[in-house]
C-alpha cells in the first residue's frame, strides 16, 4: 500500500514560533497532495496541491509540494493556542478516496 | 449549508453485540465514504459510494462489517459482531460531483468503545 509519512508526530511550541511540519509520499501516479486539521473529531479541509498548484497560502498557514522529492511541508507562523491540533496529510487516491498518514499533533503553549 | 451529519456521537457496547452509524452527507454530494480513526492514527477508508452504488470497499472486513446507500443519500454502517478492536471513531465524509473530489467534508464522527 502508497504510504504516506508525516513528521514529527508530536511537536510543542510557544505561541509566536514558526513550525513546519512535513508529509513524504510514496506514489509515482501523483493525483493531489491534502492537508486537514483536526481539532476534536471532524477533520477541517485547510489545502490541496496539485500538479497545477503546488503553493497555497491562507493566512499565517502555508503549504508547498515537491513533486520530484515526493513531500509537502505545511508552515504555521506566529503560532497561536488556537492552532493546537493534529495535523492530517493526506494523497489522493484513484478513486477520489484520501490515504491518509498518522498525522502530527501540535500543541502551541501561551 | 448543513454540514455532514452523523449519529450517535457516542456508543459504548460489548464484544459480539452489534451496532449501526448513521450518516446524512451535503445535500447535492454524490460520493460518501465511511473512515475508521483509531487512536493515534489517520483516518482509514472503510467504504466509498458513488450516489447507490459501491466504488470501493477493499478495506472493509466483510465478515463482520457491512455499508449500505440505498437511496444514494443517506447511508447506515453496521458491525456485527463488534471485537475489541474495532473501537474507533467512524468518519463520514462527503464530496460534490466533480472532476477532482479529493475535497471531502467530514461529519463529527462516533466515538465507539468495545468493552
Amino acid at each position: 500500500e502508497d504510504k504516506v509519512v508525516q513528521s514529527p508526530l508530536s511537536l510543542v511550541v510557544h505561541e509566536g514560533d514558526t513550525v513546519t511540519l512535513n508529509c513524504s509520499y510514496e506514489v509515482t501516479n501523483f493525483r493531489s497532495l491534502l492537508w486537514y486539521k483536526q481539532e476534536k473529531k471532524a477533520p477541517t479541509f485547510l489545502f490541496m496541491l496539485t500538479s497545477s498548484g503546488i503553493e497555497k497560502k491562507s493566512g499565517r498557514l502555508s503549504s508547498i509540494l515537491d513533486k520530484k522529492e515526493l513531500f509537502s511541508i505545511l508552515n504555521i507562523t506566529a503560532t497561536q493556542t488556537g492552532d493546537s491540533a493534529v495535523y492530517l496529510c493526506a494523497r489522493g487516491g484513484s478513486q477520489g478516496n484520501l490515504i491518509f498518514g498518522k498525522g502530527t499533533k501540535l500543541s502551541v503553549k501561551p | 449549508e448543513a454540514g455532514v451529519a452523523q449519529s450517535p456521537r457516542y456508543k459504548i457496547i460489548e464484544k459480539r453485540q452489534s451496532v449501526a452509524f448513521w450518516c446524512n452527507p451535503i445535500s447535492g454530494h454524490a460520493t460518501l465514504y465511511w473512515y475508521q480513526q483509531i487512536l493515534g492514527q489517520g483516518p482509514k477508508l472503510l467504504i466509498q459510494f458513488q450516489n447507490n452504488g459501491v466504488v470501493d470497499d477493499s478495506q472493509l472486513p466483510k465478515d463482520r462489517f457491512s455499508a449500505e446507500r440505498l437511496k444514494g443519500v443517506d447511508s447506515t454502517l453496521k458491525i456485527q459482531p463488534a471485537k475489541l478492536e474495532d473501537s474507533a471513531v467512524y468518519l463520514c465524509a462527503s464530496s460534490p460531483p466533480g472532476l477532482e473530489p479529493y475535497e471531502q467534508y467530514f461529519g463529527p464522527g462516533t466515538r465507539l468503545t468495545v468493552t
